[in-house]
């Protein structure tokens, strides 16, 4: 069956390093997404890309890149990661028609200490 | 900007009893409206959709209808069991193919037998 997995499930990692999450989908989707989660925010949008070597910014998307070099991966990388980045991070992907329903990951814990 | 808007959680019932929780938004055009679920220690999943205007989703006992003059997608359920107990996140898109969601803050619903 496809699917969209996300590694680590849980990561623990020190203010100012860099870390990357990695999303990874057999979908086959166009469009992939990185949402982070937050109590009293819901999901906000980080990073998206419709397609290879295409990403755009989403909402909240200081510190935080992407990279689209095939269809089945967006990894996301904190540049130099701060406290205030430790938050639920998932990633999702969808079809490009008219149906726009996107399919998410079990997420990524970060804690940023 | 394109905006929705959730009612507050936690939303506390008894087994069997009914559910509503309400979700208005505001956008452009005319958006597609969709509900989406979160488990506990899961990612968000599809509930129901709607593309138009005076149009009802369904799903899994729970209904929503598009209801443009009031620019509502209220979610309702007759008879709620313990396993409805979850996260739901009311979202909309603009733009169908390439079109992020932009999601409501979600409503925690807790449900005892």
């Amino acid at each position: 069956d496809a699917e969209i997995t996300q590694s680590p499930r849980h990561k623990i990692t020190e203010t100012g390093r860099q870390v990357t999450l990695a999303c990874h989908q057999t979908w086959n989707h166009n469009n992939m997404f990185w949402y982070r989660q937050d109590l009293g925010h819901g999901l906000r949008l980080i990073h998206y890309s419709y397609g290879v070597q295409d990403t755009n910014k989403g909402e909240v998307s200081d510190g935080y890149s992407v990279s689209r070099s095939n269809t089945e991966d967006l990894p996301l990388t904190l540049e130099s990661a701060a406290s205030s980045q430790t938050s639920v991070y998932f990633c999702a992907s969808s079809e490009s028609d008219r149906q726009n329903i996107q399919y998410f990951g079990a997420g990524t814990r970060l804690s940023v200490l | 900007g394109d905006s929705v808007t959730q009612m507050e959680g936690p939303v506390t019932l008894s087994e069997e009893a009914f559910l509503t929780i309400n979700c208005t938004y505001t956008a452009t055009g005319y958006p597609s409206l969709f509900w989406y679920v979160q488990y506990p220690g899961e990612g968000l999943q599809l509930l129901l959709k709607a593309t138009k205007a005076d149009d009802k989703g369904s799903n899994k006992g729970f209904e929503a209808t598009y209801r443009k003059e009031t620019t509502s997608f209220h979610l309702e359920k007759g008879s709620v069991q313990v396993s409805d107990s979850a996260v739901y996140f009311c979202a909309l898109s603009v733009r169908s193919g390439y079109s992020t969601l932009t999601f409501g803050k979600g409503t925690m619903l807790l449900v005892s037998p």
